[in-house]
Parts: structure tokens; C-alpha cells; sequence
């Protein structure tokens, strides 16, 4: 199964929006409303922001928000902040439970 | 609180093995599947096995079948991961995480590090 692709790096000012792209193919990506997005820091372990596309677990803040389109999935981080520059992977259902994660893209605050 | 901690990873000699651990607590085990998760240094994550609430299915990552076990203990709150046969391309970070839904991962452990290497 291989990596989802995301693009290594994205940037924005505060208060801008970033969108990151996760792209796999209709086996998994665009076969099922079940991708998740996470944030890490460096050294820490991953955090779950949005999970079957566009669901947000407690505590995340509405700033992100995910959707999908094909077999394209894309996460928004709105009014970016400094404590939102980190890592971000998608991750996808890829059928006969299997799960595939993206190759990652560094979101810097400008 | 929920909270997940493993342990049991260090240094091991290719060809070797090692069993993770992960103590869970702050919520209902035996109500989750549970994974665990690897990220090689400096690498992006991929997931490596999963196990069903009561242990009767358990997947794996092509890579690592035959190598390796997951299994869990719900009277003890734990999961395991049993590493045999060992390779350099196994080293990384394990994270044992909590199943929310296919392919998301609600709640991680802080990971322990396995090098493998002579």
C-alpha cells in the first residue's frame, strides 16, 4: 500500500488560511468517507484533528476543518496561529482493514 | 483522563526480538480496538497492527506479518506487541493508539524507541 501524497511544506501569516491536499487513489482516499487528519509537534506524539472527513473531536478548534473531493482529500487551518505550525499527516481507510497514512507536510506560521 | 503509556522498547541486535507494552487507563478497554502506530526517524507515520476489542482479529501492515504479534490482556488494561526477526527498517518511535473509527486514532501513548542494529 503506498503513502497518500501531501505536499511537503505550506505556509501562511497569522490570520491567513492554509489548505493542505492528500492525495491516494479510489481504493482508499475515494472509496471511503474515512480520513483523518493529525498534527504533531516536534517530539510529540500525533493529534487527532478531523476524523471521516470532516468530523472535529472535542476540543479542536472550528479553525480547522477538513473536506474531500474525489480522491483528493484536503485539510483547512483558517486564522492561522503560531501554535499551528507543526506536522500534519492525513491518514485513509484503504479496505480489508487496512490503513495508509500521507507522506506529511510541514506547515510553517510566517 | 485517558491516558496511554508504553514501554519495553531499546536497543536490539537484528535478527532479535522485543514486546512492547502499553498500559491503558481513563477509559472502558476492552470497549476498543487499539493499534500501534510507528514513525522511523525523521519519517512520516505508518500504521503497523490493530486488534479487535476481544483479540479474535488482529491485522497487520504487509512488512511486518509473521514478524510480529499484537494481542491484548483486558483484565490487565494492556496491549502487546510482540516484534520477532527484527530488521534495521523496524526502527522507530511505537506509538500504541486507541481506535475511534477506521484510520483515526483518537488517543496516543508518548512512544517508546527500538533501534535495531548490531
Amino acid at each position: 500500500q503506498s503513502a497518500l501524497t501531501q505536499p511537503p511544506s505550506a505556509s501562511g501569516s497569522p490570520g491567513q488560511s492554509v489548505t493542505i491536499s492528500c492525495t491516494g487513489t479510489s481504493s482508499d482516499v475515494g472509496g471511503y468517507n474515512y480520513v483523518s487528519w493529525y498534527q504533531q509537534h516536534p517530539g510529540k506524539a500525533p493529534k487527532l484533528m478531523i476524523y471521516e472527513v470532516s468530523k472535529r473531536p472535542s476540543g479542536v478548534p472550528d479553525r480547522f476543518s477538513g473536506s474531500k473531493s474525489g480522491n483528493t482529500a484536503s485539510l483547512t487551518v483558517s486564522g492561522l496561529q503560531a501554535e499551528d505550525e507543526a506536522d500534519y499527516y492525513c491518514s485513509s481507510y484503504a479496505g480489508s482493514n487496512n490503513f495508509v497514512f500521507g507522506t506529511g507536510t510541514k506547515v510553517t506560521v510566517l | 483522563e485517558v491516558q496511554l503509556v508504553e514501554s519495553g522498547g531499546g536497543l536490539v541486535q537484528p535478527g532479535g526480538s522485543l514486546r512492547l507494552s502499553c498500559a491503558a487507563s481513563g477509559f472502558t478497554f476492552s470497549s476498543y480496538w487499539m493499534s500501534w502506530v510507528r514513525q522511523a526517524p525523521g519519517k512520516g507515520l505508518e500504521w503497523v497492527a490493530n486488534i479487535k476489542q476481544d483479540g479474535s482479529e488482529k491485522y497487520y501492515v504487509d512488512s511486518v506479518k509473521g514478524r510480529f504479534t499484537i494481542s491484548r490482556d483486558n483484565a490487565k488494561n494492556s496491549l502487546y506487541l510482540q516484534m520477532n526477526s527484527l530488521r534495521a527498517e523496524d526502527t522507530a518511535v511505537y506509538y500504541c493508539a486507541r481506535d475511534l473509527s477506521p484510520a483515526s486514532f483518537d488517543y496516543w501513548g508518548q512512544g517508546t524507541l527500538v533501534t535495531v542494529s548490531s
